[in-house]
């Protein structure tokens, strides 16, 4: 199956301080790309969807100004957390679908970020 | 009211038995597609199986299987002959049409007892 990596897997960094986690398709082009966040022993919470070329569709309640998204090419998204606070803390996951593959949704192994 | 609905917060098994994960979906399109992902604690979601709306017969995939009803808009995980290694959260997810957004149940957290 098609492999999407996240970098780095895991960050703290402290208060105030901006944040970058990249998402890479590795062996397909991907249009569009998601980034959802989990609490623990939570569900996966949508926070964006990406689309190459374009801006960001966020979803309710997702503040677009704290987490900046941009799809700059067909195999690289980034989300970058703007001045994190520690409730910023979570895990961060990315997706994305290959448009040769109609149904699926490939994830990548996830951020952990700890705000301190 | 939720998309997708997965009672079981958590189950347990012994080992080498079989499991039944539950999932009831809501939806009014007629297209759909219905997943079932686990995530160990190490975080990543691993995909296991995926049952089409239009799919006449039920999906499996080695000791996975789907036990699609469509008319209960039920979608459950069976995992025959559990290991160790099954330990994890699973995840019920469905997408609608053709579109982008998977919509996730609140997981089911499986504990295989040796």
């Amino acid at each position: 199956g098609a492999v999407v990596s996240q970098h780095p897997s895991w960050v703290i960094c402290k208060s105030g301080t901006s944040v970058k986690i990249e998402c890479r398709s590795l062996d397909f082009q991907a249009t569009t790309m998601f980034w959802y966040r989990q609490f623990p022993k939570q569900s996966l919470m949508l926070m964006a969807t990406s689309n190459e070329g374009s801006k960001a569709t966020y979803e309710q309640g997702v503040e677009k100004d704290k987490f900046l998204i941009n799809h700059a090419s067909l195999t690289l998204s980034t989300l970058t957390v703007t001045s994190a606070h520690p409730e910023d803390s979570s895990f961060y996951i990315c997706s994305a679908r290959d448009p040769e593959d109609d149904y699926e949704q490939y994830f990548g192994p996830g951020t952990r970020l700890t705000v301190t | 009211a939720q998309k997708i609905t997965q009672t079981q917060p958590g189950m347990f098994v012994q080992e080498k038995e079989a499991v039944t994960l539950d999932c009831t979906y809501d939806t009014s399109d007629p297209s759909y597609g219905l997943f079932w992902y686990k995530q160990p604690s190490s975080g990543e979601m691993i995909f296991l199986i995926y049952q089409g709306s239009y799919d006449q017969q039920n999906a499996t995939e080695g000791r996975y299987s789907l036990n699609f009803q469509k008319a209960r808009k039920s979608a459950n995980l069976v995992i025959s002959a559990s290991q160790l290694g099954d330990s994890a959260m699973y995840f019920c997810a469905m997408r609608e049409g053709y579109g982008n957004q998977f919509y996730f149940g609140t997981g089911t957290s499986l504990t295989v007892i040796p």
